[in-house]
């Protein structure tokens, strides 16, 4: 069975910093690219960045370019998202994502929260 | 620039069917996208791909009362025999895009 498990989800205080992880079990993690979402608090699903197979190349959205740093460790089978500068913007659970060859999402995690807040 | 476009909402009556669209952007038709549903308080769920032809691929353990279709640029959902427990957002998506959701309310 496919499982993905975000954890390291806190409050955290403007210009912070915090790693989220996803552990993945049930199936051969090193030969998917892997993405993290989020959600802010009412609002719809945003893409946040992506990461190859063997973690050669990686993508984000504009609004976290340079503060954030998608990473993965296949002989973990995890991914992580380092997050740097955080403001209330952030705020939001933040997913992963298995993705499949044609860019779409067919696994999820529950999701971990990212509280910005002073 | 790829754009996917959902209505806001939706509602439908238990026991009936609906349909919910996706439309891509211009120079973007022939995109597959992914249904994705999110029930209150809950994560997304993988429902199936929806390709340009119509065909579809649907998640595991997906009910059969789910199914997809296409029309051009647009990508449909249908759900068919609503329960009540699929009143919940859905999401369309490709590569880094995602619509911004239906509300589906089952009256």
């Amino acid at each position: 069975e496919v499982q993905l498990v975000e954890s390291g989800g806190a409050l955290v205080q403007p210009g912070g910093s915090l790693r989220l992880s996803c552990a993945a079990s049930g199936f051969n993690f090193n030969t998917y690219w892997m993405s993290w979402v989020r959600q802010a608090p009412g609002k719809g699903l945003e893409w946040v960045a992506k990461i190859k197979q063997d973690g050669s190349e990686t993508y984000y959205v504009d609004s976290v370019k340079g503060r954030f740093t998608v990473s993965r460790d296949n002989t973990k089978n995890a991914m992580y998202l380092q997050m740097n500068g955080v403001g209330a913007e952030d705020t939001a659970i933040y997913y992963c994502a298995r993705a499949v060859i044609s860019g779409h999402f067919d696994y999820w995690g529950q999701g971990t929260l990212l509280i910005v807040s002073s | 620039q790829l754009v996917l476009t959902q209505s806001p909402s939706a509602s439908a009556s238990l026991g009936a069917s609906v349909k919910l669209t996706c439309t891509l952007s211009s120079g973007h038709k022939n995109y597959a996208i992914a249904w994705h549903q999110q029930q209150p308080e809950k994560g997304p769920r993988f429902l199936m791909i929806v390709n340009s032809d119509g065909s579809h691929s649907k998640g595991d353990g997906i009910p059969y009362r789910f199914s997809g279709s296409s029309s051009g640029a647009e990508r449909y959902l249908t759900i068919s025999s609503l329960q009540s427990e699929d009143e919940a957002d859905y999401y369309c998506q490709t590569w880094g895009a995602f619509g911004g959701g239906t509300k589906l309310t089952v009256l």
